[in-house]
């Protein structure tokens, strides 16, 4: 089976836009979580989705938004971009064997 | 809540040493415990995972894990480390839910140097 896809694997912007990354999971998987990973706050939960519905959600401000496709596919969306939203974002499906996580998309905020 | 506590944030080993990576946890449900290594830029690699069942795990890569209740702990050792195990490892819980088990709670993570 192929693994957990992300695009695009890097990404620059400017504050105050808005950023979509796209996140494919294992063939069968119905759930897909977002994580950021920061050098100060390590790895933090933003939320998942389970057939196209969130079923859970961190401490994130509402800036930071998601969906799922009926294929499970997922897209994270940030709008008004800050500098402290330069981060590497993973996404990870799930199935009763774990989590397994794609190679992330690290977005620079400038 | 659930937390999850690494001990050191760096350790440095020797090449064929044991290789010991403390973890501890709490959470208030029975949990899931997970093992991850991650080399740089790149995404998380599973290694081990606790559900239920056997409290010592076995790996990938000859890592292995034992799950401790009365402890609250999850370390992860190797008996002999090789220069490829150079990387970061982190500890996660989720909770023992299948409504939770999309939410994982990461330690701080630990960077493993091995020497030669």
């Amino acid at each position: 089976k192929a693994g957990v896809t992300q695009t695009p694997r890097y990404l620059i912007k400017t504050r105050g836009q808005q950023v979509t990354l796209s996140c494919s999971p294992i063939s069968g998987h119905r759930s897909v979580s977002w994580y950021q990973q920061t050098p100060g706050q390590g790895l933090q939960f933003l939320f998942e989705y389970f057939s196209e519905t969130q079923r859970n959600k961190g401490n994130f401000p509402g800036r930071f938004s998601g969906r799922q496709f009926s294929n499970s596919r997922s897209e994270m969306n940030v709008s008004t971009l800050e500098l402290g939203d330069s981060a590497l974002y993973l996404c990870a499906s799930s199935s009763t064997g774990g989590q397994f996580f794609g190679p992330g998309t690290r977005l620079t905020v400038l | 809540a659930q937390s999850v506590t690494q001990l050191g944030s760096h350790v440095s080993v020797s090449e064929g040493a044991l290789v010991l990576l403390r973890c501890n946890y709490s959470s208030s449900v029975p949990p899931y415990l997970f093992w991850y290594v991650q080399y740089p830029n790149q995404g998380l690699q599973l290694l081990l995972k606790y559900t239920t069942g056997a409290t010592l795990v076995k790996g990938i890569n000859g890592f292995e894990a034992e799950f401790k209740k009365s402890e609250t702990s999850f370390h992860l050792t190797k008996p002999s480390a090789h220069m490829s195990d150079a990387a970061e490892y982190f500890c996660a819980v989720s909770e023992l839910n299948p409504g939770n088990t999309g939410k994982l709670i990461f330690g701080q993570g630990t960077t493993l140097q091995v020497k030669p």
